[in-house]
């Protein structure tokens, strides 16, 4: 059964780096079946997408978001990062990671699906 | 992006009685060439991560019980429950997959009345 486990710092001060991992057991994150994602929720409030990452590396980012997020993979230790800069208060939020589900094409692209299984998520605080 | 829009945003039904969720995409979501509704719905319990509970609209993941249906097409849909139980109190999403840039509703709250 996958599973997967988010961790790193609960607080982080404005204008600096949030950094997470998350660590996938059960199952390859070397996948061809799917990307891994990252979401956040602000307390009390909805579901954001913050991107997506293939196994070799390829990305999607919130166009939102793309230009303070950098998501990594590390496939020999089975576990993605995410990488959030400049930090504000509005970027405390609880962050879950996913295994993001997709479809592979013929030509070599592949397709963004929905998020199946989620992990339990974790409080990210940004404060001085 | 596409801007996914619930109704309403919150929502109580009696135990045993239906409930209805709207979900409105400010354009389709349906893919002609497959003829498929781009949309997922998850459900989530308070403390929880999200659950996904339909995808392509209508398609029931495994495991969840089949009072839970999906529905519609284009830029229209709804998830029912059709007898409320008292473990579906919680917040449910719609999220669209037709764009790179995923999007969700904001969510509506369930609750029994």
């Amino acid at each position: 059964q996958l599973q997967l486990q988010e961790s790193g710092p609960g607080l982080v001060k404005p204008s600096e780096t949030l950094s997470l991992t998350c660590t996938v057991s059960g199952g390859s994150i070397s996948s061809s079946s799917c990307n891994w994602g990252w979401i956040r929720q602000p307390p009390g409030k909805g579901l954001e997408w913050i991107g997506s990452i293939y196994y070799t590396g390829s990305t999607y980012y919130n166009p939102s978001l793309k230009s303070r997020v950098t998501i990594s993979v590390d496939s020999s230790k089975n576990q993605f990062s995410l990488r959030l800069s400049s930090v504000t208060a509005g970027d405390t939020a609880a962050y879950y990671c996913a295994r993001h589900e997709i479809y592979n094409s013929a030509s070599g692209s592949y397709y963004l699906r929905w998020f199946d299984p989620w992990g339990q998520g974790t409080l990210v605080t940004v404060s001085s | 992006d596409i801007v996914m829009t619930q109704s309403p945003d919150s929502l109580a039904v009696s135990l045993g009685e239906r409930a209805t969720i709207n979900c409105k995409s400010s354009q389709s979501v349906l893919y002609s060439s497959n003829n498929k509704d781009y949309l997922a719905w998850y459900q989530q319990k308070p403390g929880q991560p999200p659950k996904l509970l339909v995808y392509w609209a209508s398609t029931r993941e495994s495991g969840v019980p089949d009072r839970f249906s999906g529905s519609g097409s284009g830029t229209d849909f709804t998830l029912t429950i059709s007898s409320l139980q008292a473990e579906d109190v919680a917040v449910y999403y719609c999220q669209q997959y037709y764009s790179t840039s995923i999007t969700f509703g904001q969510g509506t709250r369930l609750e029994i009345k």
